[in-house]
This record gives C-alpha cells, structure tokens and sequence, in this order.
C-alpha cells in the first residue's frame, strides 16, 4: 500500500528526492508521516504533512529542519521527500507511514523503506 | 523535546514467557502512546495505539496499559515469531518521539 523510492548514493551537501506511491486507501484523506532508521539504531521521526483540510501544514524533526522538505500530490497519491545539503548522519533507511487521526494517533501502514547513503 | 525511555534495552526469554517492556515520558503525554514490533530488514509494524487498544489482527497476548508518564508492553505468553524489536512512540507533542527499543531475543 506504500512504496518508497528513489533513495541511493549521494556525496555530502548533495541532494536526494525520495518518493512514496500509495494505494489501496484514500491518499488524501490521509496525514503522511517519513521516518527513518539510521543502521543499526533505532527509529527517528523526520516529518509530517497534513491533509488538504488542514492546507497541507508541515511539521519537522530538528536535526532536519530548513534542509527537507516534505510535500504531496494527491492527484497522483504520492508523498515526496526533498533532502538537501545531506550529511553523512542522514544515512538511513528511510519510511513513508500513514498516520491515523480519530482516537488511534499512530502510524497504521509502513513502507518497506528505501536506502539513504551519504558519503563520498 | 519529550524524552521515551525504554527498559530493559535487551531482554533474553524463553517461548511461553510472559514478558513486560516498560516505556517511561520525560513528562506528561496522557494516552497518546504506541508500540510498534520491528523486525530485522523489515518496517515497524503498529501493535497498540493510545497505550492500551490492540491494533486490528494483533494477537490478544499482546496488551498494553498505563497513561501519563509510565507504560508497559505485556505479551503473556512468548512466540517464535515475538522476537524482534519493540519500540515506543509518543504523539501528544511534536517532534514525534520514539523510544530508544527493546531488542528481545530468545534464550
């Protein structure tokens, strides 16, 4: 129901945009959260983006705030990480979860990740 | 920033025992708890939501319980396949935070 791509190889300060395809629900009715797993750590949420309703308000984790940026199309029910000026620290496997409002205010649908590598 | 504390870090068990996983808040989050089971190479998978209701499909030996700053994650009795990791999340205040994970592992 969530697959990520375009993750890969990059040098440090490069940049990387790394897309979610949902389906099987109704995307847009839908918060989407990324997550990431640095390896062999645990996991570290990055962001969120709001639905239409709410004018597809973000929210970021700190250590990535003013460097990604988060964005949707929901004509096309994907979820979009724009990662810029990248550090060796990004280095992660990188998810793309829906978030459930309405009592449950957790993450109920993962991605199966894709593979972030900054170095040079 | 509101800190999730798990303990024990490392847990080693036996099939058919009965185990608890404790997740401390650094303050207040009411019931805005979850615990996710990770296992290797794959993503997390949501287990309880608001600290103590099953998610659809999770086996009934899970349960989870507590509110404000102290919650524990019990599975009665130990499978082959609950090896894995366990993690916390609060979703009372941004940034989102996870504990740091249980790894439980067989004995």
């Amino acid at each position: 129901q969530l697959v990520e791509s375009g993750g890969g190889l990059v040098q440090p300060g490069g940049s990387l945009r790394l897309s979610c395809a949902a389906s099987k629900f109704s995307f847009s009715d839908y918060y989407m959260d990324w997550v990431r797993q640095a390896p062999g750590k645990g996991l570290e949420w990055v962001g969120r983006i709001r639905d239409s309703a709410h004018t597809y308000t973000t929210q970021y984790a700190a250590s990535v705030k003013g460097r990604f940026t988060i964005s949707r199309d929901d004509s096309k029910n994907s979820l979009y990480l724009q990662m810029n000026s990248l550090k060796t620290e990004d280095t992660a496997v990188y998810y793309c979860a829906r978030f459930l409002l309405g009592g449950v205010y957790s993450m109920d649908v993962w991605g199966q990740g894709t593979t972030v590598t900054v170095s040079s | 920033d509101i800190q999730l504390t798990q303990f024990p870090s490392f847990l080693s068990a036996s099939v058919g025992d009965r185990v608890t996983i404790t997740c401390r808040a650094s303050q207040s989050i009411s019931s805005y708890l979850a615990w996710y089971q990770q296992k290797p190479g794959k993503a997390p998978n949501l287990l309880i939501y608001t600290a103590s209701t099953l998610q659809s499909g999770v086996p009934a030996r899970f349960s989870g319980s507590g509110s404000g700053t102290e919650f524990t994650l019990t599975i009665s009795s130990l499978q082959p396949e609950d090896f894995a990791a366990y993690y916390c999340q609060q979703g009372e205040t941004y940034p989102i935070t996870f504990g740091q994970g249980t790894r439980l592992e067989i004995k």
